[in-house]
């Protein structure tokens, strides 16, 4: 079955450290997202990639970094200089372009800094 | 930039009720896409519903239906007879119709409780 997996569901991060999220899709899709949720603010857009090698910023993206180097795969890496990365991480896919049928969603990451 | 607001943090109905939840969106475009989605304790996101603005007709997928009122920039979500499996977070988005892009913009949700 096509669906889009990220790994690990649930992640801990000592202060200082990089830490770096998966998410692999098999459906095919050229766009990738990388969205943020924390309670009471929705889903706010970190980064997004429209095809392989190329990328752009969201409205969050200060302290994250991506890469596209494969069409399956856009790892998200949260790094030391995001202040407060405890949240939980969603990774979605779609087709390039507008559509009607939207995004399809991973199960997302917990991250929380000990 | 558009905005997705929901101003509801929470509501609750009882089982086999009707409840609406509300959502409205600024922009300045013509024509986009709208969605609704559901976000159950799983945290997986689902898709409930869609519309194209362009469309008068309101979107109906069995026991959900919208209100889409696009002048006033409305976008409500009806939910009939509802089951205990609702309970949920709802998410109203907004697509731009923009060539290579689909970003889509969400609103802070509302928790939708139904009670038994």
């Amino acid at each position: 079955d096509g669906g889009i997996t990220q790994s690990p569901k649930y992640l801990f991060r000592k202060e200082g450290q990089n830490v770096t999220l998966s998410c692999e899709q098999n459906l095919n899709h050229d766009a990738m997202y990388w969205y943020r949720q924390d309670p009471g603010q929705g889903l706010r857009l970190i980064y997004y990639s429209q095809i392989v090698n190329d990328f752009q910023k969201g409205d969050i993206a200060e302290g994250y970094s991506v890469s596209r180097e494969k069409k399956e795969s856009f790892p998200l890496t949260v790094t030391s200089a995001q202040k407060n990365p405890t949240a939980f991480y969603l990774c979605a896919s779609s087709i390039t372009g507008p559509t009607l049928y939207g995004y399809t969603f991973g199960s997302g990451t917990r991250l929380t800094v000990v | 930039a558009q905005t997705v607001t929901q101003s509801q943090p929470e509501m609750s109905v009882q089982e086999a009720e009707t409840v609406t939840l509300s959502c409205t969106y600024d922009t300045s475009e013509s024509n986009y896409y709208l969605f609704w989605y559901k976000q159950p304790p799983s945290r997986q996101m689902i898709l409930v519903i869609r519309q194209e603005a362009y469309k008068q007709q309101n979107a109906t997928e069995n026991r959900f239906s919208v209100n889409f009122q696009k002048a006033a920039k409305s976008f409500s979500l009806k939910i009939s007879d509802s089951q205990l499996g609702d309970t949920a977070m709802y998410f109203c988005a907004f697509m731009k119709i923009q060539p290579q892009e689909s970003k889509l913009t969400f609103g802070k949700g509302i928790t939708l409780s139904v009670r038994p």
